[in-house]
């Protein structure tokens, strides 16, 4: 059965630092999304894709964040110079079309911790 | 603002038991609700999704219902086995280009 998938499960790095965190969706999925769960709270939206731009994005999502689709398999999330707060479990997601009428299927997520 | 609540927070049953797991939204303008497991330190693993126009949805032991007027969903688990132990996630997808927005979750412990 086709899945999301996420590299890398696990990423450490010092305040400050760049990350890019790598997904690659379901091949026929047209809409891809960030969330991302803080330990112990909800899972809360970051962006969501389509057509190589962002269709919508949240209060959270500021210029610190930036999303790319650099080729025909892979979707990334950069956060350009982290901070403390941002250490939380990152989930990818694809839905085969957006409006709410299709299931949306989450990758396993990256854990960052930012130190 | 849509928010959504899920009751209880954590539930112990012993193994065989049928429970019952509660959500509510407060904006019921909402395209669907989709019910969710995540295991400790997992990701999310899709159980049912149901339309706003469906009354409910059934894959194997679990029975999800959804009453959009008011603002509820219930997932009904049967039978009750110590794999299901998990936390169970629900999530509302509003009118227009929302996006997902999840309640806290139950945590749920099937004893054997």
């Amino acid at each position: 059965e086709p899945e999301v998938t996420q590299t890398p499960s696990h990423q450490v790095t010092q305040m400050g630092q760049e990350v890019i965190l790598r997904c690659v969706p379901i091949s026929n999925h047209l809409y891809f999304y960030w969330y991302r769960q803080i330990l112990g709270q909800k899972v809360e939206f970051l962006v969501s894709f389509y057509n190589n731009e962002i269709s919508e994005k949240s209060e959270i999502f500021d210029d610190q964040f930036s999303v790319e689709r650099p080729d025909g398999s892979n979707f990334t999330l950069k956060i350009r110079s982290t901070k403390l707060e941002d250490s939380a479990m990152y989930f990818c997601a694809s839905s085969e079309w957006g409006q709410g009428a299709y299931e949306q299927y989450f990758g396993p997520g990256t854990r960052l911790t930012v130190t | 603002k849509q928010e959504v609540t899920q009751i209880p927070a954590a539930l112990s049953v012993p193994e065989g038991e049928n429970l019952v797991l509660n959500c509510s939204f407060t904006d019921s303008a909402i395209y669907n609700l989709q019910w969710f497991r995540q295991d400790p330190g997992k990701g999310l693993t899709s159980l049912l999704l149901i339309q706003s126009s469906q009354r409910e949805q059934t894959s194997g032991r679990l029975n999800a219902s959804l009453d959009k007027s008011s603002g509820r969903s219930t997932l009904y688990i049967a039978a009750s086995q110590p794999g299901d132990s998990a936390t169970y996630l629900c999530a509302v997808w509003n009118s227009g280009n929302t996006p997902l927005v999840f309640g806290k979750g139950t945590r749920l412990s099937v004893i054997a």
